[in-house]
């Protein structure tokens, strides 16, 4: 059981190009998410989805977007990426609240990303 | 909108002794979810302590612990015992209520937390 695994750990961009990082989940959770990390702000939420083919913006969309396919996979793309999105990003998924516990979120282990 | 507030951004602490560390909340909700988040240096997001906002009893989790004060919007987390494996940041989070069915959680900015040998 690996829980929420992201690939790929650590990347390097030039401004402009693109990418695409790869969350995946064997909890069989339905909800999954997508958080960036920076310093002295904790996480935010950039997009989330509630099952599969659905997605939802969360605090900080904008030069994001995100697909969930399947279930257990979750998507976030950069199409364009910017200096500004320099961060640590993180993945997270859950049950919907009620069905086991509380709904807390178990997170990956974190993808950082620098563009130059 | 909901937001978070860890007013310590650095804590120390000697081994073996108690330590605790704040978090306040803004919210019109009513019934919501808050929760204590560890992240140590291998920067995985481990889950410490979580509350449900209906339930007047405070968490326990063995050496970790809450005081939630609702009215005052405050739910603080303290460490007893403190081992030299509780060095990390500790984020403070809001989930919404089950109705939003999305789990939107909003974090704090966290307090680094140094326990000393």
């Amino acid at each position: 059981n690996a829980g929420v695994t992201q690939t790929p750990k650590f990347r390097v961009l030039k401004t402009g190009q693109s990418m695409t990082l790869l969350c995946a989940q064997d909890m069989n959770h339905e909800y999954m998410y997508w958080y960036r990390q920076d310093p002295g702000m904790g996480l935010r939420l950039i997009h989330y989805s509630v099952g599969e083919g659905t997605t939802a913006k969360g605090e900080v969309p904008d030069g994001y977007n995100v697909s969930r396919l399947k279930k257990q996979n979750f998507l976030l793309g950069l199409e364009s990426a910017a200096p500004s999105q320099t961060s640590v990003y993180f993945c997270a998924s859950s049950y919907p609240p009620g069905l086991a516990g509380v709904g807390e979120q178990f997170f990956g282990p974190g993808t950082r990303l620098t563009v130059l | 909108a909901q937001t978070v507030t860890q007013s310590q951004p650095e804590m120390s602490v000697q081994e073996a002794e108690t330590v605790t560390l704040s978090c306040t909340y803004d919210t019109s909700e009513n019934n919501y979810y808050l929760f204590w988040y560890k992240q140590p240096p291998s920067r995985q997001m481990i889950l410490v302590i979580r509350q449900e906002a209906y339930k007047q009893q405070n968490a326990t989790e063995n050496r970790f612990s809450v005081n939630f004060q609702k009215a005052a919007k405050s739910f603080s987390l303290k460490i007893s015992d403190s081992q030299l494996g509780d060095t990390a940041m500790y984020f403070c989070a809001f989930m919404k209520p089950r109705r939003y069915n999305n789990n939107d959680m909003r974090f704090g900015a966290g307090t680094r937390l140094t326990v000393k040998p």
